[in-house]
Formats: structure tokens, C-alpha cells, sequence
């Protein structure tokens, strides 16, 4: 029930495409979902949140979508562009002003061709 | 920018050492967590750490792991006596009290255990 469920484990898109990632979970105690991007050898990067109040944000290129009946989430890059080429992790926690636990998705690695 | 740091990028020890790592959390954050990543996988909690106790343990997190926040300054994750599976990118992150929920990593330390 502490799972979150990530697909596709690695998607290939076009410069200029639009990259959606999907990411489902079990616990309704989870009111918190931040998206992360993490490149090579690096820590992962807070990319983009959303609290179950609201069923977008957008941020730039980036945007979350959250359906809270269906208990899933995803993140839309407009126009991607190489640069973006990384591995994104979705995550989800209880929001309880600090000192709650991320629980990770198990990542997809996203390429983007010229 | 303010951000976490972590010290050593990599430490390599043999089966059964003690290794310390380090990690700087941004100034005026309040809660800690620890977190590590096997090659390729996702992301896993271990611990998190609130007013000088640990708030919560996973199962990963066991007697031969301890944590410290020995000064204003550093929070450390000890690890006794290592073993071969202890393999992995260990990550410190920090999120303040102000309600945002969001944690912030540093770069990781890579633990080889030969």
C-alpha cells in the first residue's frame, strides 16, 4: 500500500515532443506529490509539486496532472528539449509540515532525439 | 542558492569497516532524512530526523546504522560494520518548518563496499 507505481520505465521522444510520465498510488493518506529529475551522478532535483486541491500545475514546460479518484498523477514536458534527457522520479508523502517520508517511484528514464 | 552538501562524493571501505557519511543541510532547515539508491533503482527512505531524535526508521534501517547531528551544522549516518550490500548512492536531504513539504537533496555519496 506504501507503493507508488512509475511507467514507462524509459521513454525515447523527439525534441520538441511532448514527454508524459505516469505514476499511480495506493495510500490515500498521500496528500503530497513532488516530481524529481535526476541527472547522472547527481542528487535528485525537486522538479515540480502538487497538493490533491487543485488538478494541475504548471510550471514552465512542465505540468502535473493529478486525477485523485483514479489515485494517479502524471508530468507533461511541453517542447522537450534534450536538456531534459534524465531520469524523473514521481514521489508522494503525507503533507505534515515536514518530517514525512518520500515514497519513491521507481523511475523512467527519458530520452530526447534531435 | 542555498544547498545540501555531502561529504565524501565516494568512499570506497572493505566489508565489516565503519564508514561516516557526511552532510550539510541547507541553514535554516529543521528536519533531516537520509536516503540511498542502488544502481539503477529507485530512491529508498532510511531515516528522517526532527529536534535531535529520529522521527522515522525503515526497515533498511537497522542496528548497525546510526545518525548524529553532532553540531549546528553537519548530520552524519554511520554505518558499524559494513557489508557488500550496503552498495549504494546515499542521499541527505533537508526541508524547513514553514509548511512547503519540500525535501532538498545534495549530490549523494557513493558507498563502494569491497
Amino acid at each position: 500500500q506504501q507503493q507508488v507505481k512509475q511507467s514507462p520505465q524509459s521513454l525515447i521522444v523527439q525534441k520538441g515532443g511532448i514527454s508524459i510520465i505516469n505514476c499511480a498510488y495506493e495510500n490515500t493518506a498521500f496528500d503530497y506529490f513532488p516530481w524529481y529529475q535526476q541527472f547522472p551522478g547527481k542528487g535528485p532535483a525537486l522538479l515540480i509539486a502538487i497538493r490533491p486541491d487543485v488538478s494541475e500545475k504548471k510550471e514552465g514546460r512542465f505540468t502535473i496532472s493529478f486525477n485523485k479518484s483514479a489515485k494517479q498523477f502524471s508530468l507533461h514536458i511541453m517542447d522537450s528539449q534534450p536538456g531534459d534527457s534524465a531520469t524523473y522520479f514521481c514521489a508522494a508523502s503525507r503533507a505534515n509540515f515536514g518530517n514525512e517520508k518520500l515514497t519513491f517511484g521507481t523511475g523512467t528514464r527519458l530520452t530526447i532525439i534531435p | 542558492e542555498p544547498e545540501v552538501t555531502q561529504t565524501p562524493s565516494h568512499q570506497v571501505t572493505q566489508m565489516g569497516q565503519e564508514v561516516i557519511l557526511r552532510c550539510v543541510p541547507i541553514s535554516n532547515h529543521l528536519y533531516f532524512y537520509w536516503y540511498r539508491q542502488i544502481l539503477g533503482q529507485k530512491v529508498e527512505f532510511l531515516v528522517s530526523f526532527y529536534n535531535n531524535e529520529i522521527s522515522e526508521k525503515s526497515e533498511i534501517f537497522d542496528d548497525q546504522f546510526s545518525v548524529e547531528r553532532p553540531d549546528g551544522s553537519n548530520f552524519t549516518l554511520k554505518i558499524r560494520s559494513t557489508k557488500l550490500e550496503d552498495s549504494a548512492m546515499y542521499f541527505c536531504a533537508s526541508s524547513d518548518a514553514g509548511g512547503t513539504w519540500e525535501q532538498y537533496f545534495g549530490p549523494g555519496t557513493r558507498l563502494t563496499v569491497t
